[in-house]
This record gives C-alpha cells, structure tokens and sequence, in this order.
C-alpha cells in the first residue's frame, strides 16, 4: 500500500521570504499523480498544485513550485515571497493510476506567516 | 455554480444515534468520495463512488454505509453513531481519470457524546 510521509508538523515564514514543505511517498508504481492541498482555517480543501509522475518538468503554478525527485520518492513545495493568506495547513497528497481515484494523503504541515 | 455542497456543516449526536451527511455536486463529474480528517492525521477515505450505481469501501469503512442516489448525490450514513466517529468529513468529486483533480466540499463537524 502506498504511504506518504510529511515529516515537518509545522513550519514558519516570514512574510516575503521563501519556504519549502517536505513529503516524501512509498509506492511500488511507476506512473502515479501527486498533488499538495491547502486547508485554510475555513476547512476548504483547495488544491494548489499537482505533478504527474511520468513528466520530468516541476510543475509550477505562480508563487508554487514543486521539487519532484522520482527516485527519491520526494516531493516538496516551494513558496515563494510567502503572504499572510498562505497561512494554513499543507497535505500532501498521492493518487494511484493502478488501484482507483483514491488520493492518500499525508498527516500535514500546518504553515504559520509571520509579519 | 457551486462546486461541492454538504449539509449539515455542524451536528452533535449522542452515541446510539443515527444521522445521514449530504453531499452534492454540479460539475457532471463521475465519481465522489467520503473522507474523513481526524486530529494529527491526513484525511482517510471511507467510501467511493466511481459512477453512478456503484460504491467500494475505502481504507475506513466499519460503522459506515453510503448510497449514490444519483450522479449529483452521494450520502454518508451512521447507523448508530459511536465517540470514534467524532472527526470532519469531506465529500469530493472528480472525472473518473486518476489525473483528475478532486474537489472537495465545505466539510461537516461530526461530534458523537
């Protein structure tokens, strides 16, 4: 069975800097999807960025980026001139091509901004 | 539009009790799926709903029974409600591809007494 791991309960940032979000994934597949949600206080589940296994390229989507190490099996988040609404808790987030649409996310990684 | 949709967004039940949590959707998406968040851990799937007409068990099941009424509505049902089933729970639907995004509902907090 597939597991994700993200090792840092919490992390801080000062508002402007840059911070990276850690997750790394145990799986036996060679194509798979990965994604990181965001879970602001209001309990929305808002995905923030999403990386197929088979492509090379980091996805990136404005101020998110991803460090995507296939043989590593990790994939951290990278934020960067970090703002106060992003503020919240991060998963990570894996999803099988083999076994359903079912996602297995990790435990999270509450982000805190400081001004 | 307006996504996911769940009801009720609060509910306190006593144990014993039974309750049905409401999930809809109005993006024509094929499958929908019942998570739940628990302190300190990601959310767990409890239930999925590939298509219309059929469900499987997710990594939760025990104490749990759903029902795809129709493609738009996938309900969650406690039979008689117990302390561990304190926890929020999600809805999501998605296109059937395991490319496709999920989206989730608002969410609903579930305390059992």
């Amino acid at each position: 069975a597939q597991t994700v791991t993200q090792s840092q309960p919490e992390m801080s940032v000062q508002e402007a800097e840059t911070v990276t979000l850690s997750c790394t994934y145990d799986t036996s597949e060679s194509d798979y999807y990965l994604f990181w949600y965001k879970q602001p206080p209001s309990r929305q589940m808002i995905l923030v960025i999403r990386q197929e296994a088979y492509k090379q390229q980091n996805a990136t989507e404005n101020r998110f980026s991803v460090n995507f190490q296939k043989a590593a099996k990790s994939f951290s988040l990278k934020i960067s001139d970090s703002q106060l609404g992003d503020a919240a808790m991060y998963f990570c987030a894996y999803r099988s091509m083999e076994y359903g649409n079912k996602l297995v996310f990790g435990a999270g990684t509450i982000l805190r901004v400081k001004s | 539009n307006a996504g996911v949709t769940q009801t009720p967004k609060f509910q306190v039940l006593k144990t014993g009790q039974s309750m049905t949590l409401q999930c809809a959707q109005d993006m024509n998406h094929n499958s929908m799926y019942w998570y739940r968040q628990d302190p300190g851990m990601g959310l767990r799937l409890i239930y999925y709903s590939a298509s219309e007409g059929t469900t499987d068990k997710g990594e939760v099941p025990n104490g749990y029974n759903v029902s795809r009424l129709n493609k738009r509505e996938f309900s969650l049902r406690l039979e008689s409600a117990a302390p561990s089933q304190t926890s929020v729970y999600f809805c999501a639907s998605s296109e059937v591809g395991p490319s496709d995004t999920q989206y989730f509902g608002p969410g609903t907090r579930l305390t059992v007494l």
